[in-house]
């Protein structure tokens, strides 16, 4: 049983389009988080939501939307694509006893 | 502010090597808690190990330890006689709380550790 999944896995999309990329996990946790991976694998957080409520946003441009339908997804909208959007995005959850836990990643190739 | 450095980018070994992985943090916090990720090259993140700032007790998991020493905000990861299957990218992390919504992890830049057969 996958414990965070992410969807697509793999994004190829053309400069200033639209994408979203899904995220749930199945360990009841109740904070979820969008972290960044760069070109040079490093990582930085940008979202964090507990129990749907938007708790952490590290100055990220507004072309990317978080929304929280419920406890268990997270998904990010990302608004008018750019080329510095290529990355390979992580969601992660977490409750206040556990450490995070992460999905498989999603690699967003911008053209 | 909060900080992690991993001063080493790469790492070359032979099989059945021990090697070491140093992490050095900065934090102004009295208490705090510390990780390790792998990155394997399938590239999802998998958790190692938390510590937290009160304890400082070092800790074994089959091949792997970590020797967490405050005096010198360090937290450095030792794999005995490492394996192929260990080649990854190993990322040190710091947060401020174990859990919660402001539990926002500090990365640092990775080490690269490439093991050779």
């Amino acid at each position: 049983d996958t414990a965070v999944s992410q969807t697509p896995k793999y994004l190829v999309t053309q400069m200033g389009n639209d994408k979203s990329i899904k995220c749930e996990q199945n360990l009841g946790h109740d904070t979820m988080y969008w972290y960044k991976q760069d070109s040079k694998k490093f990582l930085k957080i940008m979202f964090s939501y507990n129990n749907k409520e938007l708790i952490i946003n590290e100055t990220v441009p507004n072309r990317f939307s978080p929304k929280s339908p419920d406890k268990a997804h997270l998904n990010l909208h990302i608004n008018s694509l750019e080329l510095g959007d290529s990355a390979v995005y992580f969601c992660a959850s977490s409750s206040t006893t556990s450490p995070q836990f992460f999905g498989p990643g999603t690699r967003l190739t911008v053209l | 502010a909060q900080k992690v450095t991993q001063a080493q980018t790469e790492i070359s070994v032979v099989e059945k090597e021990d090697v070491t992985l140093d992490c050095v943090y900065e934090t102004r916090d009295t208490t705090y808690y510390l990780f390790w990720y792998k990155q394997p090259p399938s590239g999802e993140l998998v958790f190692l190990i938390r510590r937290n700032s009160f304890d400082e007790q070092n800790e074994i998991s089959g091949r792997y330890s970590w020797n967490f020493q405050k005096s010198t905000s360090s937290f450095n990861f030792t794999i005995t006689a490492s394996q192929v299957v260990d080649s990854a990218v190993y990322f040190c992390a710091l947060s401020e709380a174990l859990g919660g919504a402001t539990n926002k992890l500090i990365f640092g830049t990775g080490t690269l550790l490439a093991v050779q057969p």
